[in-house]
């Protein structure tokens, strides 16, 4: 069964902190993703990353940066929280070949 | 870049009849259309999906149809229960099986009446 796990379920930060988000999978999974899920928006893809140290710019980029230095890892990192980064974060991976993306539980992330 | 939008946001069916939720995608080199339900408080998760080269298909209570002409798909659920009651989301993607990631829409609320 694939798990894909996320650091914090809850985590308030102030504006101007810097912040990580981690997400881990378990099933070599070369493929994973960060979305953020609001409220009649849906979800919305950040980054992506198809390997080790590799990624690429999903649809809102801004505001965000990620690193990928092990295949099971994969990190979202706020520079310098704002406000309007205040979301749900998930974090998601598919296996070579396959169709289904395997979600985390989410972080849910307030800013203040 | 690809857009995606969905209807209704809200669908409210009475137990035992069918509801339909209906998605349209911008770009036409998409190639595949998964919908993920989402339970309150849980994580999304595949229901069911389609590739360009299908025009339908089906498992259990559940279909999916494509018309690639007219760059709509929809989702449609045969004898609604209780538990069919989430988010659903219809999404598209480029990339051979979601793999390049995914444009959602913005979800249906579909709400099951007892």
């Amino acid at each position: 069964d694939v798990k894909v796990t996320q650091s914090s379920r809850y985590l308030v930060k102030r504006t101007g902190e810097k912040v990580f988000l981690e997400c881990v999978q378990d099933m070599d999974h070369e493929n994973m993703f960060w979305y953020r899920q609001d409220p009649g928006l849906g979800l919305r893809l950040i980054y992506f990353s198809y390997d080790v140290k590799m990624k690429e710019k999903g649809d809102i980029p801004e505001g965000y940066s990620v690193s990928r230095e092990k295949k099971e890892r994969f990190s979202l990192i706020l520079e310098s929280a704002s406000t309007n980064q205040t979301s749900m974060y998930l974090c998601a991976s598919i296996g070579q070949g396959r169709n289904e993306q395997y979600f985390g539980p989410g972080t849910r992330l307030t800013v203040t | 870049g690809e857009n995606v939008e969905q209807h209704p946001s809200t669908l409210s069916v009475q137990e035992g009849d069918s509801a339909v939720i209906k998605c349209t995608y911008s770009d036409s080199a998409s190639n595949y259309f998964p919908w993920y339900k989402q339970e309150l408080g849980k994580r999304p998760q595949l229901i069911i999906d389609i590739r360009s080269n299908v025009g339908e298909k089906k498992d259990q209570r559940i279909a999916v149809t494509l018309n690639k002409t007219a760059k709509h798909f929809s989702l449609h659920i045969t004898e609604t229960q209780p538990e069919d009651s989430a988010v659903y989301f219809c999404a598209a993607s480029l990339g051979g099986g979601g793999a390049d990631g995914l444009t959602f829409g913005k979800g249906t609320h579909l709400i099951i009446q007892p």
